[in-house]
C-alpha cells in the first residue's frame, strides 16, 4: 500500500467551477500535509499546508485534513486556466521516522476556458 | 540569491557510466534532499541529509550514492548507470525538518537519461 495516495487524473474542469482534489494516507503517524504546485516541465512549489483537522484557507485555494479518515484535499474555487498542473499531496514521517516528506504521485488538473 | 541550484540540466548516459548530479543552496539549510520523477509519477525519495556528514537513505538509494562534506552542497552519484534510473532529479532543501514547515525549496531538475 502506498503511503501517499492520490487519482491521477486527469481531472477537468471548466474555467470559474470548483476544482477538488484528494489525497489519503496509510501512516497515522503523519501530523501535517501540504499540496504542492507543479507545471509541466517545472520543479514543485507549495501552496498550501495544514497541520489540524478542519479546514485551511488561503485566497482561492482551501485545504481540507480529516485525521480520523486519514484524509486530505483540496478545493480550488473559481478555477483559472493557470490552475491547469499536477498538484501533489505530501505528508510529514510517521512511523518510518525518515526525516522527509512523502508525496502522493499527483492529480492532474485541467481548467477548459 | 539562487536558492537551490542543480547541474546539470540534462545529460545522457551510457549503460555502465558513472556521474555525479551536483546541488548547491546558498539558503544555509540544514536539511537537503535528493528525489527521482518518473514520468507521470510522484517524486520518490533517493536520500537525504539533516546536516554536513551526516546522510540516510530514502525510499529508493539503490544504486545511488551521495556525500555532505558541507552545508551548502549535497552531490548524488550514480554509479554503473541503468535504464531504470532514467527520470528527473530534484534536489532540495529546507530550513525546518519535514516535521516543521514542511517548506521544501526545489531545484531546477536535472533530466538524466541513459541508453
Amino acid at each position: 500500500q502506498k503511503e501517499v495516495e492520490q487519482n491521477s487524473g486527469p481531472l477537468s474542469v471548466p474555467e470559474g467551477a470548483i476544482a477538488s482534489l484528494n489525497c489519503t494516507y496509510s501512516d497515522r503517524g503523519s501530523q501535517s500535509f501540504f499540496w504542492y504546485r507543479q507545471y509541466s516541465g517545472k520543479s514543485p512549489e507549495l501552496i498550501m499546508s495544514i497541520y489540524s483537522n478542519g479546514d485551511k484557507e488561503d485566497g482561492r485555494f482551501t485545504a481540507q485534513l480529516n485525521k480520523a479518515s486519514q484524509y486530505v484535499s483540496l478545493l480550488i474555487r473559481d478555477s483559472q486556466p493557470s490552475d491547469s498542473a499536477t498538484y501533489l499531496c505530501a505528508g510529514t514521517p510517521g512511523i518510518t521516522g525518515r526525516r522527509a516528506l512523502t508525496f502522493g504521485s499527483g492529480t492532474r488538473l485541467q481548467v477548459q476556458p | 540569491n539562487a536558492g537551490v541550484t542543480q547541474t546539470p540540466k540534462f545529460r545522457i548516459l551510457k549503460i555502465g557510466q558513472s556521474m555525479t548530479l551536483q546541488c548547491t543552496q546558498d539558503m544555509n539549510h540544514n536539511y537537503m534532499y535528493w528525489y527521482r520523477q518518473d514520468p507521470g509519477m510522484g517524486l520518490k525519495l533517493i536520500y537525504y541529509s539533516v546536516g554536513a556528514g551526516i546522510t540516510d537513505k530514502g525510499e529508493v538509494p539503490n544504486g545511488y550514492n551521495v556525500s555532505r562534506s558541507t552545508t551548502e552542497d549535497f552531490p548524488l552519484r550514480l554509479e554503473l548507470a541503468a535504464p531504470s534510473q532514467t527520470s528527473v532529479y530534484f534536489c532540495a532543501s529546507s530550513y525546518h525538518p519535514s516535521g516543521g514547515t514542511g517548506e521544501l525549496f526545489f531545484g531546477e531538475g536535472s533530466r538524466l537519461t541513459v541508453l
